[in-house]
């Protein structure tokens, strides 16, 4: 069974640009996350999707944005942006919204804006 | 809001030794969950191990085991007859029972741990 699977691994953008990444999550699941991990920063909650909707958001600017497909796949919109939007993106998905299920990750995708 | 903290930013241990990673948080709720990833250079995160806080048993996973203390909202990780192939970052994590919208993962900033052979 595949996992989580995100594309591309690796991006490079300009500053001011826009970025797009994609995720698939596990067959079966609906539930989405998105996180930063910048360096030194740890990981950083961004977005989460169940069923299509947006369930919750991190506190990060409004020119993050997503959203969730029919197929439960999602994408992260990340626009204008700026340097210190370099990091290591990660997806995660879950069986479904009810919490006591396990969160499983993708393997990223690197965002470098130069 | 729910916080986890690592304190530890590297540990290094022998090989075939036992190791144990520090981790705190601090919650006002009763029913939660705990995690341990690990994060490899290959950067995906990987289930450890995972904690119902109703339990009051610690999990064990292989040579992984946990020491969960409840009262002083303590939880860390134990790993038995290290090898070469657990050297890798690892991230405590949380996560509220309340299924809404606040149940996401809240992450520590990871500890660091290298394997000497």
């Amino acid at each position: 069974e595949a996992g989580v699977t995100q594309s591309p691994t690796h991006l490079i953008k300009t500053r001011g640009q826009q970025a797009t990444l994609r995720c698939s999550p596990i067959s079966g699941h609906t539930s989405v996350y998105w996180y930063q991990q910048a360096l030194g920063l740890g990981l950083q909650f961004l977005l989460w999707y169940d069923e299509g909707e947006e369930r919750n958001r991190g506190n990060f600017p409004p020119r993050f944005s997503g959203r969730q497909f029919p197929n439960y796949s999602s994408e992260l919109n990340v626009n204008a942006l700026e340097l210190e939007d370099s990091a290591l993106y990660l997806c995660a998905s879950s069986l479904n919204r009810e919490s006591g299920n396990t969160i499983y990750f993708g393997e990223g995708s690197w965002l470098t804006v130069v | 809001a729910q916080t986890v903290t690592q304190s530890q930013p590297e540990m290094s241990v022998q090989e075939a030794e036992t190791v144990t990673l520090s981790c705190t948080y601090d919650t006002s709720e009763s029913d939660y969950y705990l995690f341990w990833y690990k994060q490899p250079p290959s950067r995906q995160m990987i289930l450890v191990i995972r904690q119902e806080a109703y339990k009051q048993q610690n999990a064990t996973e292989n040579r992984f085991s946990v020491n969960f203390q409840k009262a002083a909202k303590s939880f860390s990780l134990k790993i038995s007859d290290s090898q070469l192939g657990d050297a890798a970052m690892y991230f405590c994590a949380y996560r509220s029972a309340h299924t809404g919208a606040n149940s996401k993962l809240t992450f520590g900033k990871g500890i660091t741990l290298s394997v000497r052979p």
